[in-house]
């Protein structure tokens, strides 16, 4: 079956680097746009942007250009989210999640909680 | 703000049908036939339970329902059951992004 699979939590401090991982099995990667989401605490779902699979062209949404990079490894079947300079207000959970028809998003990852605290 | 306006919440008993709407304009919820909605538990990933409008993914009970009336897309729930109790998020497509609702909280009595 479809499954996205996320690297565990991470505890950064303010101006730090931190990528998460996203790895995809039960369908063929290259096929499937993969997007990210984040919730800051108690809050609702953001998007964030999107990778194109077959060309590694990412686009991000307003808000998340500079300092978030999104990169593809397609020999493991995994995307990754780098967040650079990070900032408190960057704690949140961090979902992938596929994108099978047009901003349908059928299966995402189990998130990753990234505090950023010094 | 989020560019997709929700109720921040409703309620309903047991079996008591409910509605939930997701208010945008014509970029996006009126200009697209790309809505689709998500049910997150709390602690949980977001799970989609309708796309393009009105259609359900496979597993997911005919209790829900999709439908989209010029800029107002709705989420109806039948026979609510303890379970349902959840946030809900619409989502659409913008023709260059995708936007969410801000969120509604569906409370179970």
């Amino acid at each position: 079956q479809v499954q996205l699979v996320q690297s565990g939590s991470e505890l950064k401090k303010p101006g730090a680097s931190v990528k998460v991982s996203c790895k995809a099995s039960g369908y063929t990667f290259t096929d499937y746009a993969i997007n990210w989401v984040r919730q800051a605490p108690g809050q609702g779902l953001e998007w964030m942007g999107w990778i194109n699979p077959k060309t590694g062209n990412p686009s991000y949404a307003q808000g998340f250009t500079g300092r978030f990079v999104f990169s593809l490894d397609t020999s493991v079947s995994t995307a990754y989210l780098q967040i650079n300079s990070l900032k408190a207000e960057d704690t949140a959970v961090y979902y992938c999640a596929r994108d099978f028809l047009t901003a349908s998003f059928d299966s995402w990852g189990q998130g990753t909680l990234v505090t950023v605290s010094s | 703000q989020s560019a997709l306006t929700q109720p921040a919440s409703v309620s309903g008993s047991p079996g008591q049908s409910i509605t939930i709407s997701c208010t945008g304009t014509s970029s996006d919820v009126g200009g697209y036939n790309y809505v689709s909605w998500y049910q997150q538990h709390p602690g949980k990933a977001p799970k989609l339970i309708i796309y393009g409008v009105g259609n359900r993914p496979s597993g997911v009970s005919n209790r829900f329902s999709g439908s989209k009336s010029g800029n107002t897309a709705s989420l109806a729930i039948s026979g609510l059951q303890a379970e349902d109790e959840a946030d809900y998020y619409c989502s659409s497509y913008t023709g260059r992004s995708t936007a969410f609702g801000g969120g509604t909280k569906l409370t179970v009595l």
